[in-house]
Parts: structure tokens; sequence; C-alpha cells
């Protein structure tokens, strides 16, 4: 079973729509969880950690399930330019490194 | 923009040859940690410096290896080139979970 596993869609949305993607990790003792955005041959980029309470930075939604091991992102009134690959990421614990998902790539269609 | 820096940005090398590759870490970040894209797939995590000592490292053979100098920036050092090791080499620099990435060095092994 792969550590982080995320549906790699694509998910194809049109303009103002509203697109939740769920991920799920293995290691119940993860300390730390982030969504990161990854464009077409850049870099990721952090978009928001997410926390136990869940927290929101203008459209975008995170929720942390501790329970049921899964992580989500909700994205309100899409953009064009939020087509991109999000990537879901766990920090295992014991060490600061990073456990990736392999992405859920994201289309918003005019 | 993170203030992390990568060079070069594009390398062509022979299989066998050896490389490296250089990573400036964000001004006040102490740890540089090096990941591995290749196309389609999340990051893997290579390994970690802090101060420059290895704080970590993932499945990666010893032929990957690095150095971190005292004002933080890094290096990642590959031997022996495999067609495999064909990919995007990122690193993140850091001073608690939240990592930034450099823009990569994209890598071929031909």
């Amino acid at each position: 079973r792969k550590e982080v596993e995320q549906d790699p869609g694509p998910f194809n949305v049109p303009e103002g729509a509203t697109v939740a993607f769920n991920c799920t990790y293995s290691n119940s003792a993860s300390q730390s969880f982030f969504w990161y955005r990854q464009d077409c041959r850049k870099e990721p980029k952090l978009l928001m950690s997410v926390y136990s309470s869940g927290n929101e930075d203008g459209r975008f939604t995170a929720q942390l399930n501790r329970a049921s091991q899964y992580i989500s992102l909700l994205i309100r009134d899409s953009k064009l330019s939020d087509s991109a690959t999000y990537l879901c990421v766990v920090n295992p614990p014991g060490r600061r490194a990073l456990t990736f998902g392999s992405g859920t790539r994201l289309q918003v269609q005019p | 923009e993170t203030g992390v820096t990568q060079s070069p940005t594009h390398l062509i090398k022979t299989r066998g040859q050896q490389v490296t590759l250089r990573c400036s870490s964000q001004s006040g970040h102490n740890t540089v940690s090096w990941y591995q894209q290749a196309l389609g797939q999340g990051p893997q995590f290579i390994f970690q410096y802090y101060r420059e000592e290895e704080n970590g490292r993932g499945n990666f053979p010893p032929r990957f290896s690095g150095l971190q100098f005292p004002n933080y920036s890094s290096e990642l050092n590959v031997n022996a080139l495999e067609l495999d090791d064909s990919a995007l080499y990122l690193c993140a620099s850091s001073n608690d979970y939240e990592q930034y990435f450099g823009p990569g060095t994209r890598l071929t092994v031909t």
C-alpha cells in the first residue's frame, strides 16, 4: 500500500464549479499535512498546510480526518488558473522529509 | 518566489557519468531536502541536510550523495548515472515542516 494515495484524475470541471479532492495516508502517527500545487514542468508550490480543525484560505478549504486517515481539499468557484496538479503531502513521524502522493490533475474549462 | 535557487536548469549526461547539482536555500533556512520526481509521479525523498549533517535518507542507493555548506547551500552528487536517473531533481529549504522548493534541475541520461 502506498503511504499517500490520491485519485490521479483528471478532474475536468467548468469555470465556477466546486471540486473536491481526497487523499488517504497509511501512517496513523503522521504529524503534518499539506497541499501543494504543481504546474506543468514547474516546481511544487505550497498551497496550504492542513490543520486538525480545518482551515480556509479564500476559495480553498482543507480538512483533516485523523480517525479515517484522509485529507481533503475543496476549491470553490474554480478559475481557469486553478488548472494544475494538486499534491497531497504528509510528514511521517520521526523525520522532516515529506511524502508526496502522485497528484490529482485538475483541468478547469471555460 | 521562494528564494530557493538551483543550477543548472537542464543537464544531459551519458550513462556511467557523474553529475553535481547545486541548491541555494532561502535566507534564514538551515535545512535542505532533495527530491527526485519522475514523469507523472510525485517527488520522492532522497535525503535531507540540517546544519551540514545528513538528517535522514530515503530509499536511494549510496551513489546518491550530498553535502551542505556552512552557508546552508547544498549539493547533490550522483555517480555511475543510469537511464532511470532521468528526472526532475528538486531541492527544498525549510526551518520547520513547511518546505519551499526551487525550480529544479531537469536531468536527462542517455
